[in-house]
């Protein structure tokens, strides 16, 4: 199982942009760098997904260097609505169904 | 399109009393999930389905069972509930491969007295 490492909480305020990096330095060379996003009393929900270099949706941006130990989730302009936790995944390739591990997350919190 | 759904949403047992908690997904996806997420954890697998027809473990499958009903349903089961097993649970969808994205269902809140 890769592991990841990610910090346990981060503050912003409003307008800022915000950068979640995360550590998983057994990566293997099938596993793919996933990012849910939490709120209070719901499921996760995928943000935003990548194998290497950079990739940008609607919401975030996704980091990734070349040795691919780490990757950082990039938030701009964050809002007060942004404030949620934020898991950081990597794919098990070593069983079938594609099983994900969840870590603790980074709980964000964005302040006016 | 209801994406993941599950029932009920709050639930309160005793120890000792069995339920099955209910998910269903009508995205045709190959693969569910079930998650267990205690308060201010992550999420932990309790057990998933690759595909219909199939089970395996997770991390967490002591004291529940699962059933693959079909492609759109996947039951978890508490035999003989115990006050470890208050949480809250999750079920996810996925279409299985290399780009596995998860989608989840709203929870359900269970609580063993």
């Amino acid at each position: 199982l890769a592991k990841t490492t990610q910090p346990i909480s981060m503050d912003s305020y409003e307008g800022q942009e915000v950068n979640i990096t995360c550590s998983h330095n057994n990566i293997a060379t099938n596993d793919y760098i996933t990012w849910y996003q939490q709120f209070p009393s719901q499921g996760p929900r995928f943000i935003i997904q990548g194998y290497k270099t950079k990739v940008t949706n609607e919401v975030a941006s996704l980091f990734i260097p070349a040795d691919r130990k780490s990757s950082t989730l990039s938030l701009p302009r964050v809002s007060l609505s942004d404030t949620a936790v934020y898991y950081c995944l990597v794919g098990d390739r070593n069983n079938a169904g594609n099983m994900l591990t969840f870590g603790g997350g980074t709980r964000l919190m964005v302040k006016p | 399109n209801a994406g993941v759904t599950q029932t009920p949403k709050f639930q309160v047992l005793k120890t000792g009393q069995s339920m099955t908690l209910q998910c269903a997904q009508d995205m045709n996806h190959n693969s569910m999930y079930w998650y267990r997420q205690d308060p201010g954890m992550g999420l932990r697998l309790i057990y998933y389905s690759a595909s219909e027809g199939t089970t395996d473990k997770g991390e967490v499958p002591n004291g529940y069972n699962v059933s693959r009903l079909n492609k759109r349903e996947f039951s978890l089961r508490l035999e003989s509930a115990a006050p470890s097993q208050t949480s809250v649970y999750f079920c996810a969808s996925s279409e299985g491969g290399d780009t596995d994205t998860q989608y989840f269902g709203p929870g359900t809140r269970l609580t063993v007295l």
